[in-house]
Order: C-alpha cells, then structure tokens, then sequence
C-alpha cells in the first residue's frame, strides 16, 4: 500500500459525459501528479500541482482539468468524454522537497471506460 | 524527439533464472532515470532512481546500470522469482526549464516468470 488512495476504482460512462476523478496524497507529501495510461499507450503524464499551485504540464488535453485543493487533494476533471478517454488513471505524489530525483508513489488507479 | 525505447517488449523465463531488460533513450539534457514495476492493474512501484553521475545502483535483486554517454539503461534481475511477473517500465526525466516537466516513458518490458 504507497499511502495514495484514489476514488473511484471503476468508473462507467457514456461518451459526451463528464467525470471527476480524486487523489488523495501520501501523508505530508505536497505534490501530486496525474498519469493517463492506455492499453496500447504507456504511461503519459499529465499534469503536475505542488502545494496547491500547478507545477508542470504534460500531455494533458483541453477537455482535461486539475486542481489541487488546501487539504492537498486532488481532483482530475475530464469533461466532453470520448471512447479513446478508456484508460486507467493514476494519481502519483511525492514530498516536493527533494527535486527531481524524488520518488513518486502512485496510487491503485481509478479504470474509466466510455462507452 | 524524446524517446525511451525498451526491449524486449516480453520476456518469460523459468524461475530462478536472471534476466537484464534494456533501455535506450534520446532524451536531452538528461536528469535522472527510474526503473518502475508494475504488476497488472496496479500502480507503478519504484525500483532505481540514477542521475547523470551514477553508473550502477541496487535494489536487493534488482540492480540498474547506466551509460549516459551511450544514453543506455539496464535492469538485471537475479534469482528471479514467481513475484517478478510485471511490467517493468523506463522513465526518463529531462532536466526542468521553469515549470516544464520532462518525464519520457518507455512502454514497458512485460517479464513472466514460470515454474
């Protein structure tokens, strides 16, 4: 267990829909990351917050949002939903002290599958 | 263009065996590079994490080696066991120029061990 929760585990929805993803961070960690992992993809990050403010952006599309809030979680919102959205999300964070050599834990992930 | 390129795409070999999984990478100016397990439906575990100036690092049976000016990774694992059965993944971190995160992956080396 790294200590990262992530909710939902599964989540079903329909194309054009929109959903909400939420990362819960190691205690006393101050970043968090997000990752999109496809089954013909590897992982592809997507988005970076530290202490509330984003960090760094990847392959992260305009339909995707993030944000993290006072208490350190974080929610990942992807709206206008496409079958090509199918993909398990993970949730990393790390203490955000250490640079770049730092260890990220990741999360169990959260399945989507649009339909 | 960056890249991590990991090889072989699968592998299984029997129990007890050792086995070095490969990766190549064309990112630049290079930061560090992890060494990630993971099992099927789960999120990644770290295993090395080597900066520019390490050549070589352990983590009980697994041990990475690194050949920045090859731009050339290995991951050996000795004594393989039942529990190594995982994809083990590649990431390579450019070095950050203000808030852009440079984190490359590989597509992962799928490994099964058997009896």
């Amino acid at each position: 267990d790294s200590g990262v929760t992530q909710t939902p585990k599964h989540l079903i929805t329909a194309t054009g829909q929109r959903v909400t993803l939420r990362c819960s961070p190691r205690s006393g960690d101050l970043s968090v990351y997000w990752y999109q992992q496809s089954l013909d993809q590897g992982l592809q990050f997507l988005i970076q917050y530290y202490n509330g403010e984003e960090r760094a952006k990847g392959n992260i599309l305009e339909r995707f949002s993030a944000q993290q809030f006072p208490d350190l979680h974080s929610e990942l919102n992807l709206s206008s939903l496409e079958l090509g959205d199918s993909a398990l999300y993970f949730c990393a964070s790390s203490t955000g002290l250490a640079g770049v050599q730092e260890t990220q834990y990741f999360g169990p992930g959260t399945r989507l599958l649009v339909l | 263009k960056n890249q991590v390129e990991q090889s072989p795409q699968s592998l299984i070999i029997l129990e007890g065996k050792n086995c070095t999984l490969q990766c190549n990478y064309t990112v630049s100016p290079f930061s560090n590079l992890r060494w990630y397990k993971q099992d099927t439906g789960r999120g990644p575990v770290s295993l090395t994490i080597m900066t520019f100036s390490e050549n070589t690092k352990s983590n009980g049976r697994y041990t990475a080696t690194l050949d920045a000016d090859t731009k050339q990774s290995s991951l050996h694992i000795t004594a393989s066991q039942l529990s190594d059965s995982a994809s083990y993944i590649c990431v390579v971190s450019g070095l950050y120029t203000g808030t852009a995160s440079k984190l490359t992956f590989g597509t992962g080396t799928r490994l099964q061990v058997t009896l």
